[in-house]
């Protein structure tokens, strides 16, 4: 079975740029979960979605993230424009379905580094 | 608001010798727990989790963590560490409502030989 796929691997910009990360996650599985991983910390939620719908995004930074799920499979986070302090790990999960019990899955990540 | 703390921020042990990697939560009603290894470069993996049922569950590689409701414990342990579980390990929690995962800060376990 495949995993979660993600590109690019790494990312490197100036900061007041634009950047988008790309997410597939494994089939069949509605939920899909975008995290942030600053250096030294355990991931935070940034946005979740259930099928195409967005079911959190408390905590994702509206004024300069977005993120989309067209067709309720592969997803895309953008972030523009960048900060410096946005250099991170974006990982993106993906889980069965959206209970207490549904183990996520994670895929290997996006590396941002802006300068 | 559910938490999850992970006290160590690192913890060595000889190749051979049993390990355990401490995480307690936080959290209203019966938590789900959750634990997660990251190598290098890697996302994270999953390795094992506790819903309901038996207090010691078993996951990959080896690895096994005991629940414990009256110290909010759930710390990870294998019987015989291997070089190859030098790694980052994350704890998770979840409440019932759902939705996220609430991860702790990560310990980092290096095992010598």
């Amino acid at each position: 079975e495949a995993g979660v796929a993600q590109s690019p691997r790494y990312k490197i910009i100036e900061k007041r740029q634009s950047v988008a990360f790309w997410c597939n996650p494994i089939s069949g599985h509605a939920t899909l979960y975008w995290y942030q991983q600053i250096l030294g910390q355990g991931p935070k939620l940034l946005i979740q979605f259930q099928n195409n719908g967005v079911v959190d995004d408390s905590q994702l930074p509206k004024d300069r993230f977005s993120a989309e799920r067209l067709k309720g499979v592969d997803s895309t986070l953008k972030i523009q424009p960048a900060k410096l302090e946005d250099s991170a790990v974006y990982l993106c999960a993906s889980s069965l379905g959206r209970t207490g019990t549904d183990t996520q899955y994670f895929g290997p990540g996006t590396r941002l580094t802006v300068l | 608001a559910q938490s999850v703390a992970q006290p160590e921020d690192q913890v060595n042990v000889a190749e051979g010798n049993p390990l355990t990697v401490k995480c307690t939560y936080s959290v209203s009603g019966n938590p789900y727990l959750f634990w997660y290894v990251q190598y290098p470069n890697r996302g994270l993996q999953f390795l094992l989790k506790y819903i309901t049922g038996d207090n010691l569950v078993k996951g990959s590689y080896g690895f096994e963590a005991e629940f414990n409701k009256s110290q909010t414990s759930f710390h990870l342990k294998k019987p015989s560490a291997l070089v190859s579980d030098s790694a980052l390990y994350f704890c998770a929690v979840r409440d019932q409502s759902g939705y996220a995962l609430n991860f702790g800060k990560g310990t980092s376990l290096l095992v010598t030989p």
